[in-house]
């Protein structure tokens, strides 16, 4: 198993330019979330997904756009990036309902907006 | 904020010390989950204790649970150079399917 993967692992962009953070597991995971991470501090929910087509939204959801067709993806939509959202993206996944179960992480995606 | 916080921010300890961090949150929790972050990496579960638990042992990871308090602590004893990493907690809410995490404990085991 691959696990949690993320792409691009580093990202540079200019602000009002969209793109989209991919992110893929193959342990048939049914919960999949994105967090993200400034420096000195903790990881802050963005959007999470309980299943296929069903997603819903975290702690800091402003700027950002999720959908979920596949149990395997979850991608994070910028849709006009700014340079506040200049961080280091996780996502990660766990078997059932994230707040009884192991959350899996990816290795992160550094995104830098200029 | 339901977000946890977790004390000291940063511990520098000598190889074979025990390490000890704590972690405090604000409303009642489903469960409370540590995690070890490597530097530039993504986050591994270390141990998960319910609410109806006050203490969990994970080889040399022990976790305490005070629901009364509303603080957990975690401890490495003979701690390694390899334990050098920061450490989150994270609290999960009854009937939300979202985890809260704290800001971190960046723990420094010196060789």
């Amino acid at each position: 198993n691959a696990g949690v993967t993320q792409t691009p692992k580093f990202q540079v962009l200019k602000t009002g330019q969209s793109m989209t953070l991919q992110c893929a597991q193959d342990m048939n995971h049914e919960y999949m979330s994105w967090y993200r991470q400034d420096p000195g501090m903790g990881l802050r929910l963005i959007h999470y997904s309980v299943g296929a087509g069903i997603t819903d939204q975290g702690e800091v959801p402003n700027g950002y756009n999720v959908s979920r067709s596949t149990t395997e993806d979850f991608p994070l939509r910028l849709l006009s990036a700014a340079p506040s959202q200049t961080s280091v993206y996780f996502c990660a996944s766990s078997l059932t309902s994230g707040s009884t179960d192991t959350q899996y992480f990816g290795p992160g995606t550094r995104l830098t907006v200029l | 904020s339901q977000q946890g916080e977790e004390d000291p921010q940063a511990l520098s300890i000598q190889e074979g010390e025990n390490a000890t961090m704590n972690c405090s949150y604000k409303t009642s929790i489903n469960n409370l989950q540590w995690y070890r972050q490597n530097s530039g990496r993504g986050l591994v579960h270390l141990i998960l204790i319910r609410s109806n638990e006050r203490e969990k042992h994970s080889g040399r990871l022990r976790v305490t649970l005070d629901t009364s308090k509303k603080s957990s602590s975690l401890l490495i004893t003979a701690s390694r150079a390899a334990d050098t990493a920061s450490y989150f907690c994270a609290t999960a809410l009854y009937n939300f399917n979202k985890f809260y995490f704290g800001s971190g404990t960046k723990l420094n085991v010196k060789p």
